[in-house]
């Protein structure tokens, strides 16, 4: 089983959607999550942290479920500047852990 | 610019040769890390150093692969007798140790193997 998973997608959505992309980790002594975007050709840029408190900023909503070990990112009132490949990526339980990268999920909005 | 920096950007090379990428990292960041990507996957981890200590290696990682941080500050990663499956997209990131999920990655150094 890989460390992290995510769905698959690609995910084509019309503007002004929502949408939901899930991840999973295997690492249960894991303590950090994170969403991060990649455009096209470019390199992974941070979206946002995910607490276990859930936490959102705009458009953006990230959950946490511990028991489950699942990730969350909502995106709503989707733009056409949301288009790229949304990567979750999990650290391990001590601060000298690595950090791993699930494979994304491709999103493209559609005028 | 202070962000991260690759180079090359690009090498093309012959199966059988050797390669190696250079990454200097934000000045401040004691943490680099090395992953691979290949198109429409994610970034597959390498190896990563605290300051000059390489703290892990993939073990997927073949021993033609090496990485060095010989003074804790740019790291190179070089890749000897090269094959094709060797094409990829290498990434290094940098990030403080009290910060560890915050990665900032360069603009990568891709490899194409003939």
């Amino acid at each position: 089983r890989k460390e992290v998973e995510q769905d698959p997608g690609p995910f084509n959505v019309p503007e002004g959607a929502t949408v939901a992309f899930n991840c999973t980790y295997s690492n249960s002594a894991s303590q950090s999550f994170f969403w991060y975007r990649q455009d096209c050709r470019k390199e992974p840029k941070l979206l946002m942290s995910v607490y276990s408190s859930g936490n959102e900023d705009g458009r953006f909503t990230a959950q946490l479920n511990r028991a489950s070990q699942y990730i969350s990112l909502l995106i709503r009132d989707s733009k056409l500047s949301d288009s790229a490949t949304y990567l979750c990526a999990v650290n391990g339980g001590t601060s000298y852990d690595k950090v791993i990268f699930g494979p994304g999920t491709s999103l493209s909005v559609i005028p | 610019d202070t962000g991260v920096s690759q180079d090359p950007r690009h090498k093309i090379t012959k199966r059988g040769q050797n390669v190696t990428f250079r990454c200097d990292p934000i000045s401040e960041h004691n943490r680099l890390y090395w992953y691979r990507q290949t198109l429409g996957q994610g970034p597959e981890f390498l190896t990563y150093f605290q300051n000059e200590a390489q703290l892990e290696k993939s073990r997927l990682l073949s021993d033609r692969f090496s990485a060095e941080r010989p003074k804790g500050s740019f790291s190179t990663l070089e890749i000897q007798r090269t094959e094709q499956g060797d094409s990829a997209m290498y990434l290094c990131a940098s990030s403080l140790s009290t910060d560890t999920g915050e990665l900032f990655f360069g603009e990568g150094s891709r490899l194409t193997v003939l």
